[in-house]
This record gives C-alpha cells, sequence and structure tokens, in this order.
C-alpha cells in the first residue's frame, strides 16, 4: 500500500506560469486537504475537500485552486504562480474530517517560483 | 482566532536525558489535540492524540502527552530521549478547524 504519494518531488517554476501538485491516495480516505509548510510558520491549511465532489477554503486559499473530481485525487493548482509561494506543499488525507481522525501525510513537493 | 502556540522553536538535549515539548491551544469548545513528528525530508506522521478520556496519553517511540483543560496545555514528554528522536514536532488542535503549531526542533546530542 503506498498510502499518498505527491509528485513532482520538486520543481522550480518561473513567475506567472501555471502549475498543478498532483496527490492520490489508495486509502479510500473520504477527506483530503492541502498545506504549505515555511519556516517558523508550521504548516497553514490552503483548502481542503470533506468528500469527492466538494472543496472548501483553508486558512491561506489566495493563489490555490482544488479540484475534487473522485476520491483518490485532489490536485493543487496555480493559475499564475508568485514567488511568495515559494514553499514546501504536504498533501494529507482521513477517514474523515470532523471525528479526530488521525491525517496521513505524503512526502511533500517542494516548490521554487523565481 | 484559534490559534496553537508551541512555546519554544528549538530544544537541545543530551541523549537520555528527559524532555518537554510545550503546546498551548486556543479553543474553549471541545478540542481534539495530535502531535506528529517530522524526520527531515518527510511528510509528518502521528505521535499520539487526545479525543477524551484520560488526560494522560501515552504514544509511539515512548511519547506521552498531558491534556490540562485548565492550563490549556498539551505538552509532550519523553523520559529518555534517543539521537533518533531529532526531528521537529508539531501539535495541533481541532476545534472549529484544523490549525497547527509553528513547531518545535528537537535536537538530540551524544
Amino acid at each position: 500500500i503506498a498510502g499518498i504519494t505527491q509528485a513532482p518531488t520538486s520543481q522550480i517554476l518561473a513567475a506567472g506560469r501555471r502549475m498543478t501538485l498532483r496527490c492520490t491516495q489508495d486509502m479510500r480516505h473520504n477527506a483530503m486537504y492541502w498545506y504549505r509548510q515555511d519556516l517558523g510558520l508550521g504548516l497553514r491549511l490552503i483548502h481542503y475537500s470533506n468528500t469527492a465532489g466538494t472543496t472548501g477554503k483553508g486558512e491561506v486559499p489566495d493563489g490555490y485552486s482544488v479540484s475534487r473530481a473522485n476520491t483518490d485525487d485532489f490536485p493543487l493548482t496555480l493559475a499564475s504562480a508568485v514567488p511568495s509561494q515559494t514553499s514546501v506543499y504536504f498533501c494529507a488525507s482521513s477517514d474523515s474530517s470532523g471525528s479526530g481522525d488521525e491525517q496521513f501525510f505524503g512526502p511533500g513537493t517542494r516548490l521554487t517560483v523565481l | 482566532a484559534q490559534s496553537v502556540t508551541q512555546l519554544d522553536s528549538q530544544v537541545p538535549v543530551f541523549e537520555e536525558a528527559p524532555v518537554e515539548l510545550r503546546c498551548n491551544y486556543s479553543s474553549s469548545v471541545s478540542v481534539y489535540l495530535f502531535w506528529y513528528v517530522q524526520y527531515p525530508n518527510q511528510g509528518l506522521q502521528l505521535l499520539l492524540k487526545y479525543l477524551s478520556g484520560s488526560t494522560l496519553v501515552k504514544g509511539i517511540n515512548g511519547f506521552e502527552a498531558e491534556f490540562n483543560k485548565s492550563q490549556t496545555s498539551f505538552h509532550l514528554r519523553k523520559p529518555s530521549v534517543h539521537i533518533s528522536d531529532t526531528a521537529e514536532y508539531f501539535c495541533e488542535e481541532y476545534g472549529n478547524k484544523l490549525v497547527f503549531g509553528a513547531g518545535t526542533i528537537l535536537r538530540v546530542k551524544s
């Protein structure tokens, strides 16, 4: 069982370019999340999805969009990347969103926007 | 606003010494609390969680944490650390929303 996979592992991107970070889970979890991790700020929630077909905004959603067409996949898109979006991005999933379930994290995508 | 405060950004400690990593949460409603560990260049892994019941929670790798509602704290402890415990530790609160603390880097020295 792979758990959660993220792609790419790392990426250097020119400002203004569009980029999609991919996330796939094989645990049939209902809830999925995208976080960004920045030094001294911990993890901040960008967007989440409680179940396939629904999404919601987290703490720092501006400049990002997500979709949840099926249970397994939860891509994160930067429509026009800016240098402040340089960060490490983590995708996570949990069985549900409201019962204190453990989140399972992917290995992360390191994104640099120049 | 909901917030999680990890009071120390870095904690250096010698091998086999005890350690406490401090976490204060803010939610006044029923809350779930978690501690996660992140080893270098990896994602986060769950150490332990408090949902309800006994205020002393035991987790993996010999870690434990105590939920203290009156002090709104959920400090993580280990009686004797190993070099392999060197990592970054995150406290997370789930009240009305998910909130992580800024993290504490534990550096275990030989």
